[in-house]
């Protein structure tokens, strides 16, 4: 089944560590996303890529980096730069070509701070 | 600058009934999408219903239907005929062009409904 797999559902990071967010998806899309929700809110952008090997900032991008090194795999990193890291983040996907096109989501995964 | 703005943090309707939610957007590209998505307490994200900047007519899904009145920046959901397995989060986004070639969508706040029985 076509589908965009997030890994790991639930991750705990320590003081001072980097942790990575995997997002692969098997849906031939070009663009990629990477939001974060905190509780009871919205979802804010924090990278976005179009094609593989580039990528733009979204709203909220401090602290977190990101690769596109594969058009299949787009790997989120949170870095100890970002002092408040627990949320809800979401992976999803679309074709790049339009306003009409939808996102495809992943299952997200839940990140806590030890 | 808030750009989709859903003024209803918390929404209760009665099964059965309808139920309108409210969402607002900000934007001067003339080409643009609106999308509502349903976030049950899983934690998935169901696209429900599609509204393009250009489409005269409100777009309907089943029992979804989207009030699209695009002077006001208005984009509201209404949902009929309310089920209990309707109780979730709701957001409205817009889509549109991101100025490098290619295309973003930004969220609401989002509208938590419950449903009675």
């Amino acid at each position: 089944d076509g589908g965009i797999t997030q890994s790991p559902k639930y991750l705990f990071r320590k003081e001072g560590q980097n942790v990575t967010l995997s997002c692969e998806q098997n849906l031939n899309h070009d663009a990629m996303y990477w939001y974060r929700q905190d509780p009871g809110q919205g979802l804010r952008l924090i990278y976005y890529s179009q094609i593989v090997n580039d990528f733009q900032k979204g709203d909220i991008a401090e602290g977190y980096s990101v690769s596109r090194e594969k058009k299949e795999s787009f790997p989120l990193t949170v870095t100890s730069a970002q002092k408040n890291p627990t949320a809800f983040y979401l992976c999803a996907s679309s074709t790049a070509y339009s306003t009409n096109e939808k996102l495809f989501f992943g299952s997200g995964t839940q990140l806590s701070v030890l | 600058a808030q750009k989709i703005t859903q003024t209803q943090p918390g929404m209760f309707v009665q099964e059965k009934e309808a139920v309108t939610l409210d969402c607002t957007y900000d934007t001067s590209d003339q080409s643009y999408g609106l999308f509502w998505y349903k976030q049950p307490s899983s934690g998935e994200m169901i696209f429900l219903i599609y509204q393009g900047s250009y489409d005269e007519q409100n777009a309907t899904e089943g029992r979804y239907s989207l009030n699209f009145q695009k002077a006001r920046k208005s984009a509201n959901l209404v949902i009929s005929a309310s089920q209990l397995g309707d109780s979730a989060m709701y957001f409205c986004a817009m889509r549109e062009g991101a100025g490098t070639g290619g295309f973003k969508t930004i969220f609401g706040a989002g509208t938590r409904l419950f449903v009675k029985a």
